[in-house]
């Protein structure tokens, strides 16, 4: 079964500091993988994707982090505040976006003041 | 904004009877999906739909069915509900993303509760 595990489950840092949140996958056909962002009470919110011909993309304070022989890639907030506090998801899918996600499980991430 | 609208955002049912949740979807996208959220399993597929009455099941399909008879309206239905399924449901559809090719977009949930 296609699997995206991820870690830590929580995280707690402090403001201005880094979060980094890891994932890996075992299905070598995805080529597509997001991440998003989800606060109390609201969808899920895309942040932020990779497609694997590119090892980093970074957009504003987040970036991605791709290793496609390890099949891993992580999510970096630079300069974490206190209103990325939230659950980020990673996922993964086929077929450039007409597939279906696998999520990771979650991280709650908290950043303190 | 993808354009979804949940309904009913919010509702309380007993064991054993029928609850459809409905999505609704203004910019005529072809995939549409329905996902659950629970505390340690993240989000889950149930069923999804690639066109007007075009569906397939997902990883937690059991107890569920969908239907899609417009490409706007996208109903998921649990003829007998039961207690595992209080959850969160959130729809999705998939959309072109800010770069190139398609990115899932989620409505923002319909909490429902099994008593």
């Amino acid at each position: 079964q296609q699997q995206v595990k991820q870690s830590p489950q929580s995280l707690i840092v402090q403001k201005g500091g880094i979060s980094i949140i890891n994932c890996a996958y075992e299905n070598t056909a995805f080529d597509y993988f997001p991440w998003y962002q989800q606060f109390p009470g609201k969808g899920p919110a895309l942040l932020i994707a990779i497609r694997p011909d590119v090892s980093e993309k970074k957009e504003g304070r987040f970036t991605i982090s791709f290793n496609k022989s390890a099949k891993q890639f992580s999510l970096h907030i630079m300069d974490s505040q206190p209103g990325d506090s939230a659950t980020y998801f990673c996922a993964a899918t086929s077929n450039s976006g007409y597939s279906t996600l696998t999520f990771g499980k979650g991280t709650m991430l908290l950043v303190s003041p | 904004d993808a354009g979804i609208t949940q309904s009913p955002r919010h509702k309380v049912t007993e064991t054993g009877t029928p609850v459809t949740l409905r999505c609704h979807q203004t910019e005529n996208h072809r995939y549409m999906y329905w996902y659950r959220q629970d505390p340690g399993h993240g989000l889950r597929l149930i069923h999804y739909s690639y066109g007007v009455k075009d569906t397939d099941k997902g990883e937690v399909s059991d107890g569920y069915s969908v239907s899609r008879s417009k490409t706007e309206d996208f109903l998921l239905t649990l003829e007998s509900a039961t207690s595992s399924q209080t959850s969160v449901y959130f729809c999705a559809i998939s959309a072109p993303d800010r770069g190139r090719g398609n990115t899932i977009y989620f409505g923002e949930g319909s909490w429902l509760t099994v008593v």
